[in-house]
């Protein structure tokens, strides 16, 4: 079992849509939590970035982490064409040498 | 600003080949890593430098080998390829706790 799930899709939702994007972990010590956009043939470019537990939003986009479950979520509200990208989870219990990558979900929004 | 670039952005090799994969960031960051990405993996971490004149292995360093030229530049060689390392090559930098800044990699193929 990979110490980070994620389902790699596609999902492909209308415009307009709330999309749910989710890691589950399996270390009960992550508590830096890390959500990174892939667009095609470029390079990941952090999104969310959340310590420990919470809620915390940016705008269409709001992460959620819930280490109980050990669960982590990302939402996007009023998804548009452009959201379009694979996204990437990753998680560290105390330093970015450490960080665990989750395989990555890619999202289709169709017009 | 540039951030973290990486060259070449293609490369075939042979079987048996060598090359260096270079990367230079422009942020002032101590710490730089060197990924692989594959389908269905996530990213994995080949070798990290947390600093200047320091270098560590990371998940998957066999059959590579890195150097920490200066706080800029830190650089990936293949002494001699393999089929099995055609994948897609990440570069990134950060400080200590700070999320990764990736470059728009290299996309390495090995006959």
């Amino acid at each position: 079992q990979k110490e980070v799930e994620q389902d790699p899709g596609p999902l492909s939702v209308p415009e307009g849509a709330i999309v749910s994007l989710n890691c589950t972990y399996s270390n009960s010590a992550f508590q830096y939590f890390m959500w990174y956009r892939q667009y095609s043939r470029k390079g990941p470019e952090l999104l969310m970035y959340t310590y420990s537990s919470g809620n915390k939003e940016d705008g269409r986009f709001t992460a959620q982490v819930d280490k109980s479950s050990k669960y982590i979520s990302l939402f996007i509200r009023d998804s548009q064409p452009s959201d379009s990208a694979t996204y990437l989870c990753a998680m560290s219990a105390d330093s970015n040498y450490q960080l665990i990558w989750g395989a990555g979900t890619k999202l289709i929004i169709k017009p | 600003n540039a951030g973290v670039t990486q060259t070449p952005k293609f490369q075939v090799l042979k079987t048996g080949q060598s090359m260096t994969l270079q990367c230079a960031q422009d942020m002032n960051h101590n710490s730089m890593y060197w990924y692989r990405q594959d389908p269905g993996m996530g990213l994995r971490l080949i070798y990290y430098s947390a600093s200047e004149g320091t270098t560590d292995k990371g998940e998957v360093p066999n059959g590579y080998n890195v150097s920490r030229l200066n706080k800029r530049e830190f650089s990936l060689r293949l002494e001699s390829a393999a089929p099995s390392q055609t994948s897609v090559y990440f570069c990134a930098s950060s400080d200590r706790l700070s999320p990764l800044h990736f470059g728009n990699g290299t996309r390495l193929t090995v006959t």
